[in-house]
């Protein structure tokens, strides 16, 4: 079964950096890039960046720009989004999504289930 | 950057209404456009690909249409369980995506 598995919630303080990893299953990891989107309570939806799992090419989001790293492990097909010197304001749902091929290609036809990060002190 | 713009940003319909929902670009994005519904606590889920391609297993009665800059997302009769949230997405820029800020869609 094709799915996208993502790692538990978290809860971090101001300033920290928070890791959340996203685990593919049912297909072939390489072959579909994988975007990261977040939502903040009661939110709209923010497209934060996306890696090309087979080359690791990147491209973020000029608003997280200079505080978002995304990486993957190919070894277990797994994609990892860290962003740094967290915020108040960076308390939100944290979504990886699978971006469909071919004529689905732009398209996020696969999402995790999301996880939740609360930046509190 | 592509801003995308929705309306209206609620609406209250009853079951069985045809509802038509809006989005438009800030600039011509051909017909690289999808829209998703998204149901509280859950991930958005695609319901049109490429302006007006149904996703497989969606139900016939969501279509889309539209090209350029103005979008239209339409459900022909709207059932109880249609009730949520439908954000519209640009993937002309790729790989630099964009949401619409969302249409709720609730029960009259």
């Amino acid at each position: 079964q094709v799915q996208l598995v993502q790692s538990g919630a978290e809860v971090k303080k101001p300033g920290a950096s928070v890791r959340v990893s996203c685990k593919a299953f049912g297909y072939t990891f390489t072959d579909y890039d994988m975007h990261w989107v977040r939502q903040a309570p009661g939110q709209g939806l923010e497209w934060m960046g996306w890696i090309n799992p087979s080359s690791g090419g990147v491209n973020y989001s000029e608003k997280l720009q200079g505080r978002v790293t995304m990486t993957r492990d190919t070894s277990i097909s797994a994609a990892y989004m860290e962003l740094s010197s967290l915020r108040s304001d960076d308390t939100a749902v944290y979504y990886c999504g699978r971006e469909g091929s071919g004529s689905y290609s732009g398209a996020f036809d696969i999402w995790g289930q999301g996880t939740v990060v609360t930046v509190s002190s | 950057d592509i801003q995308m713009t929705q309306s209206p940003s609620s609406l209250s319909a009853s079951v069985g209404d045809r509802v038509t929902l809006s989005c438009r670009a800030s600039q011509s994005i051909s017909t690289y456009l999808n829209w998703y519904q998204q149901k509280p606590g859950k991930a958005p889920k695609v319901l049109i690909y490429a302006a007006s391609s149904l996703q497989s297993g969606v139900p016939s009665r969501f279509s889309g249409s539209g090209s350029g800059t103005d979008f239209t997302l339409t459900i022909s009769s709207l059932q109880p369980e249609d009730f949520a949230t439908y954000y519209c997405q640009q993937s002309y820029s790729t790989p630099f995506f964009t949401f619409g800020p969302g249409t709720k869609v609730d029960i009259k």
